[in-house]
């Protein structure tokens, strides 16, 4: 079965500055891999995902995304952090009957 | 066009009684996905329903039961109610069955028991 590991339960980062989230996946076969965003009392928003093709995928808000299959990882990054990316961030892999997620990253945008 | 739609949005239940959540997925939508998400246990899969039919189902007792309308519009049902059954119901739905499809996500449903 899938799993998905998010190494960083709470991450802090000042306005402006770069951001990386990690993610690893355990998939035996081709990871279909997403990136989801919640706001408080919120539901889940896509910001990206891979399927196949170019390894570095590009999504909304200004996100990517690379996916290395040599290190099963599918890290999430941002150039620039602004104060209304602070929320928390879900890595998922789809499966053969389901989703999973990881356990979710905490992003605090200090001023 | 409008989003994914979940009733109620909060919800405070006693232990023992039951309980249905309504999904109303976006239009043409014909898959939808349940979840569980506490802090504890983080997000979890419940099922997938897909042209009235589930077809995945997550490691979750029999108390817990759904169904899907010919609209695509789906019921989640919990009887029994306990203490851990406490929180938050995520509906997602897309176009088709299956993890090549993207799910959109409605706000969730609050459930507390007392």
């Amino acid at each position: 079965a899938q799993s998905v590991t998010q190494p960083d339960i709470h991450i802090t980062v000042s306005e402006g500055a770069s951001l990386e989230l990690r993610c690893n996946y355990s998939y035996g076969a081709t990871p279909y891999l997403f990136w989801y965003v919640q706001s408080p009392g919120q539901g889940l928003q896509l910001l990206l995902k891979y399927f196949s093709g170019d390894t570095l995928v590009q999504g909304i808000k200004g996100f990517e995304a690379e996916f290395k299959r040599s290190q099963s990882s599918f890290n999430l990054r941002k150039p620039s952090v602004h104060w209304s990316d602070a929320a928390e961030y879900f890595c998922a892999v789809g499966g053969d009957n389901d989703m999973r997620f990881g356990a979710g990253t905490r992003l605090t945008v200090k001023p | 066009k409008a989003g994914v739609t979940q009733t109620p949005r909060y919800l405070i239940k006693t232990r023992g009684q039951q309980v249905t959540l309504s999904c109303s997925p976006i239009s043409g939508h014909r898959s939808v996905s349940w979840y569980q998400q506490t802090p504890g246990q983080g997000l979890q899969f419940l099922f997938e329903y897909f042209s009235e039919t589930q077809r995945n189902k997550g490691n979750f007792p029999g108390r817990f039961s759904g169904r899907q309308f010919s609209n695509s519009r789906s019921e989640m049902n919990v009887s029994t109610l306990e203490l851990g059954d406490s929180a938050l119901y995520l509906c997602a739905s897309s176009i088709g069955q299956g993890r090549s499809y993207e799910q959109y996500f409605g706000p969730g449903t609050r459930l507390t028991v007392t």
